[in-house]
């Protein structure tokens, strides 16, 4: 079984609609993250959290919500989905001793019409 | 925000020839990761460098971490089918990784 799982794998939602994207992991790991990935951009960085009760903004959170339910679990939401917001989402994890090497989820192709 | 720049975009090559791709960047990074992805599949971290200067294989794989702590570079020799996929290179500071744009590695037929 995968260590980081993310659910749905695609979706297809209309402009105004709220979404959920739910990340679960196995690995035991404090910090988990959400990325969006467009074509030519890269990763950018939506949320962080370095444990349930520490939330943090990243480079692009404005649209979005997160929440830390357990230290496996970390959803992201769009709470008004919009055209722009169509892309492929990741969830992260990663932890001590060594922060920066990240783990990530199969992804979420998300479409917005 | 902070940007990495990874070059080359794209590549198509030879199977058994050796690749090469870069990333520099403006900032100084007290690491840097090259991470692969595959089609429909996460980023798989490949190798992860802490001090300037350190030369790291995994296999077929090298990578540097530049002196000047700004960029560092990504050798594959000898490649083979397997290894087409987007390369991508991410730098860390503060608490985030600064990602590059990825190099696209296609294998002629």
């Amino acid at each position: 079984d995968a260590d980081v799982t993310q659910t749905p794998r695609n979706r297809i939602t209309k402009t105004g609609k709220r979404i959920m994207l739910e990340c679960s992991q196995t690995k035991g790991h404090d910090r988990m993250y959400w990325y969006r990935q467009d074509p030519g951009l890269g990763l950018r960085l939506i949320y962080y959290s370095f444990d349930v009760k520490d939330i943090n903004k990243g480079e692009i959170s404005d649209g979005y919500s997160v929440s830390r339910q357990a230290q496996a679990k970390f959803s992201l939401s769009l709470e008004s989905a919009i055209p722009n917001q169509t892309a492929l989402y990741f969830c992260a994890t990663s932890d001590l001793p060594s922060p920066h090497e990240q783990y990530f989820g199969p992804g979420t192709r998300l479409t917005v019409t | 925000g902070q940007q990495l720049n990874q070059s080359p975009q794209s590549m198509f090559i030879q199977e058994g020839e050796d690749v090469s791709m870069n990333c520099t960047s403006s900032s100084i990074f007290n690491t840097w990761l090259w991470y692969k992805q595959d089609p429909g599949e996460g980023p798989v971290l490949l190798i992860a460098l802490y001090k300037a200067g350190e030369l790291t294989s995994n296999g077929r794989l090298t990578a540097q971490f530049g002196i000047t702590r700004k960029d560092s570079f990504l050798n594959i020799s000898a490649s083979i089918p397997s290894d087409v996929g987007i390369y991508f290179c991410a730098g860390q500071l503060n608490y985030q990784l600064i990602w590059g744009a990825g190099t696209k590695l296609i294998i002629k037929p």
